[in-house]
């Protein structure tokens, strides 16, 4: 079984409700990472989080998203205003670095969003 | 992960060599997908086999699935080829491996 916990393993949501996954990343890892799977079977990079810090993240997620790492709690991603286009998998990964292109990353088994 | 045991962890080759990365599965599959992280931190789709091979450029890949492994072999590595790879597998639930970090040298 994964280190990497992700929940809910699937979510269903109407269009325009808010959609939240949570993800506890391996013990010792402070970089989380967010995926979302697209149809050509890749995963895009949306995020990813330095302890409670953000690192990195796309522009649809700035926009659209709203991310957090907190202390002593899950990590979350939320979809402020669900779209069809956002049903997919989305990943959670955690590395020891966040910022080294060689990093190993230990990835959780992914939340399947469906977005009626 | 458990059910994806994937090596080596790291890697480290010279410009014009080749190597192996291995994925064992600890359980049957029914597929096998290949990535490398980019530059922009996404996982790029190298392959996704059901059986047998394929090949694209220097990048074979082998899966076979009453064994419960599959390759990905390198040749001729060149510079850019320097990064993190991922196998993976296809079923209801994915499990990855944890990466192999290659870098090549000159």
């Amino acid at each position: 079984n994964s280190k990497v916990i992700q929940t809910p393993r699937y979510l269903v949501k109407g269009q325009g409700q808010k959609a939240k996954m949570r993800c506890i990343p391996e013990k010792g890892h402070p970089v989380v990472f967010w995926y979302q799977q697209n149809k050509n079977n890749e995963f895009k990079f949306l995020i990813n989080f330095q302890n409670q810090e953000v690192l990195q993240q796309i522009d649809m997620t700035e926009k659209r998203f709203s991310a957090e790492c907190p202390s002593n709690s899950p990590c979350s991603l939320e979809i402020q205003s669900s779209e069809a286009g956002d049903s997919a998998l989305y990943l959670c990964a955690s590395s020891l670095r966040g910022t080294v292109s060689n990093e190993r990353l230990f990835f959780g088994h992914g939340t399947k969003l469906s977005v009626l | 992960g458990d059910q994806v045991e994937q090596s080596p962890s790291a890697l480290s080759l010279h410009e014009g060599t080749g190597s192996a990365l291995r994925c064992n599965f600890t359980t049957t599959m029914r597929a096998v997908q290949w990535f490398r992280k980019n530059s922009r931190g996404s996982l790029i789709n190298l392959f996704y086999l059901a059986s047998g091979t394929k090949e694209n450029g220097r990048l074979k890949s082998a899966f076979d699935s009453k064994e419960r492994y599959s390759t990905l072999h390198i040749r001729d590595a060149q510079l850019e080829d320097s990064g993190t790879y991922f196998c993976a597998n296809s079923n209801n639930r994915i499990f990855f491996g944890d990466g192999t970090q290659l870098v090549v040298k000159p």
